[in-house]
Parts: C-alpha cells; sequence; structure tokens
C-alpha cells in the first residue's frame, strides 16, 4: 500500500483564490512527521509547512496551512490568497519515527496551476 | 532554514563515462544525508541513505556498485554514478538532516544527461 497518497494530478485555481491540495498517508507508527514541499520548474525542493503526529493544532506558516485530520489519517495543505507565483508541484511527504536516520516518503505531487 | 548545496546543477556525459555530483551542508552537521531520483513529472524516490563514517544503506532495486555514495565527513556526501548510460539520466537530489533537525534540507539538485 502507498505511504502517501495524493489523488490530484492537477489542480487549477484563480489568483486570490484559496486551494486546497489533498493528501492522506498511511501508517502504523504513533509518532510521524508530515510535510509540505513546493518545487518550481528549476527543481529545488522548498519547504513549506510541518505537522507532527502530536501536535494538537494546525500548523500554519503565512498564507500555508495544514489541516490535519488524525483520525483520517489526513494532511491537506491549504494555500489561501493564491498568487502567480504558486504555480509549481507540491509534494506531500512523511517520516515515520523519531530517528533522524529514517527518510521522507514522498507523494506523486500535484501540479497547481495558477492563473491571472 | 539550513543550506545545502548541490554541485553540478546541470551535467552532460558521454555514455560510459563517470559522473560525480556533491552535496554539501554549509552550516550544519548533517550526520545524515539521502539521496533521490526524480524522473520528469514524478515523485522522489530515494535511492539510499548515508550515515557519515558508514556504508550507505541503498533501496531495493538500486545498484550499490552503479551509484557509489560517500560520505566521509560530517559536511560532504557525494554520488558517483559510474559507466553512465542514457536511461540513468535523470534530476539527482540530495538531502541533509542533523541530529538536531526536524526537517531535512535539501539541494538545489542536478539533472543529468548522458549522450
Amino acid at each position: 500500500a502507498q505511504k502517501i497518497t495524493q489523488t490530484q494530478p492537477g489542480m487549477f485555481v484563480q489568483e486570490k483564490e484559496a486551494v486546497t491540495l489533498d493528501c492522506t498517508y498511511d501508517t502504523s507508527d504513533p509518532s510521524y512527521g508530515l510535510f509540505w514541499y513546493k518545487q518550481p520548474s528549476s527543481g529545488e525542493m522548498i519547504f513549506l509547512i510541518y505537522q507532527g503526529s502530536y501536535d494538537q493544532q494546525n500548523a500554519t506558516e503565512g498564507r500555508y496551512s495544514l489541516n490535519f485530520q488524525k483520525a483520517r489519517k489526513s494532511a491537506n495543505l491549504v494555500i489561501s490568497a493564491s498568487q502567480l507565483g504558486d504555480s509549481a508541484m507540491y509534494f506531500c511527504a512523511m517520516r515515520e519515527g523519531r530517528q533522524a536516520g529514517t527518510a521522507l516518503i514522498f507523494g506523486k505531487g500535484t501540479t497547481l496551476s495558477v492563473s491571472s | 532554514g539550513a543550506v545545502v548545496s548541490q554541485h553540478p546543477s546541470r551535467v552532460i556525459c558521454k555514455s560510459g563515462t563517470s559522473v560525480k555530483i556533491e552535496c554539501r551542508s554549509l552550516d550544519f552537521q548533517a550526520t545524515t544525508m539521502f539521496w533521490y531520483r526524480q524522473f520528469p513529472k514524478q515523485s522522489l524516490m530515494l535511492m539510499a541513505t548515508s550515515n557519515e563514517g558508514s556504508k550507505a544503506t541503498y533501496e531495493q532495486g538500486v545498484e550499490k556498485d552503479k551509484f557509489l555514495i560517500n560520505h566521509a565527513s560530517l559536511t560532504l556526501s557525494t554520488l558517483t554514478v559510474t559507466s553512465a548510460h542514457p536511461e540513468d539520466s535523470s534530476f539527482y537530489i540530495c538531502s541533509a538532516r542533523g541530529q538536531q533537525n526536524t526537517e531535512a534540507f535539501f539541494g538545489q539538485g542536478t539533472r543529468l544527461t548522458v549522450v
């Protein structure tokens, strides 16, 4: 079974609108972290937001917020007031456990296109 | 956030030659480094995990003799693609994490083209 599932290959939104990118995850480890990264066409991976499995509050970072629903194992990214520069590929990722040597597992990504 | 520098950003090489990619953590000690490979429009696939001073752990299906990984210091890891073939053409990206870090920081990536 896939550890990270992103069901939206592509999403389209107009400037200034909000958009939600879906992510569900699968793990039996009670300790895990969830991440969202943005990858523009240049290829660099830009860290957006992190949510720990024990965090009580949903993470927020500027225009980004993470809608963490633990029971449903979902960690959707909400981008408010979309900008043209938000057009990119977005990856949801998970790290299981607390050890520093554990790699991130990535979803297949969602391509977001913002139009004016 | 912390800075990870990956070099080169782009490389074109001939079939049969070897290419070395460097990944450096500039302002922290990277106890663990990860190497990923990404084909166009696809996800990042983990190739191997390396800890400073020890042998890398390779993911299933990744040939360790073809993709040589060295993590000789706390700030540098290298990936050498040996006897490169056109099917090795891909985007390779490293990630580094220190003992105290929650997140792993990514290098800029290397676009390898084998002709």
